[in-house]
């Protein structure tokens, strides 16, 4: 059975720190992995999508990792601002298309 | 062109109630999936349907059931309502012909009184 975890929980830094923020999971048979952003009672929106076959993938400030054999996905975001306070959720695919997702880093970005 | 919406935005309810949600997918998509999302956690997934049939089913009981139109709008239904479906509702929707990724709806937010 598939478990992804997200580690750290929560995240305050400083404006202009760079954010890295951790995923991990425990069957490599994923088809891509999704990074999302979630504000507070609101829906997901996509970050970043890695393919199973990649190993990086960048957009603007964000950059994502992917090392499938080692279970494990980090989401790297370049000097902080602000706006970028929010919960980051990532989630792995299975070939139907399920989405399992970890709990997500809450994250503080104080000015 | 639209991204997935969902309605209603807010609606609350008694225990024992019966509850339907309704999706629309993105343009261009035919895949629809459903998660809920209780506070604090991340999205569950209940169900995913694909050409008008429930295509693959998370652990959720049967008093969540779905469907999907021919235009491949969807709904959840959530029958005799716990205090416990309390959450978040969101609505992902895909093309099945690619592993791309998925787009998610605004969320319907259900309170269960």
């Amino acid at each position: 059975k598939q478990e992804v975890t997200q580690i750290p929980a929560a995240l305050s830094v400083p404006e202009g720190e760079n954010l890295v923020l951790n995923c991990s999971f425990t069957d490599s048979a994923i088809y891509n992995l999704q990074w999302f952003r979630q504000d507070p009672g609101k829906g997901l929106t996509s970050l970043l999508l890695i393919q199973s076959s990649q190993r990086e993938q960048t957009s603007g400030r964000l950059n994502a990792s992917l090392d499938k054999s080692s279970g494990r996905s980090t989401l790297y975001i370049a000097a902080s601002q602000p706006g970028d306070s929010a919960t980051y959720l990532c989630a792995v695919r299975d070939s139907w298309g399920k989405l399992q997702f970890g709990a997500g880093t809450q994250v503080v970005v104080t000015p | 062109d639209a991204g997935v919406t969902q309605s209603p935005t807010h609606l609350i309810k008694t225990r024992g109630q019966q509850v339907t949600l309704r999706c629309s997918p993105k343009s261009g998509h035919d895949t629809v999936s459903w998660y809920q999302q209780a506070l604090g956690q991340g999205p569950q997934f209940i169900f995913q349907y694909y050409e008008e049939e429930e295509r693959q089913r998370g652990n959720f009981p049967d008093r969540f059931s779905g469907h999907q139109f021919p235009n491949y709008s969807s709904e959840l239904n959530v029958n005799a309502l716990l205090l416990g479906d309390s959450a978040l509702y969101l609505c992902a929707s895909s093309y099945a012909g690619s592993y791309n990724e998925q787009f998610f709806g605004p969320g319907t937010r259900l309170t269960v009184l």
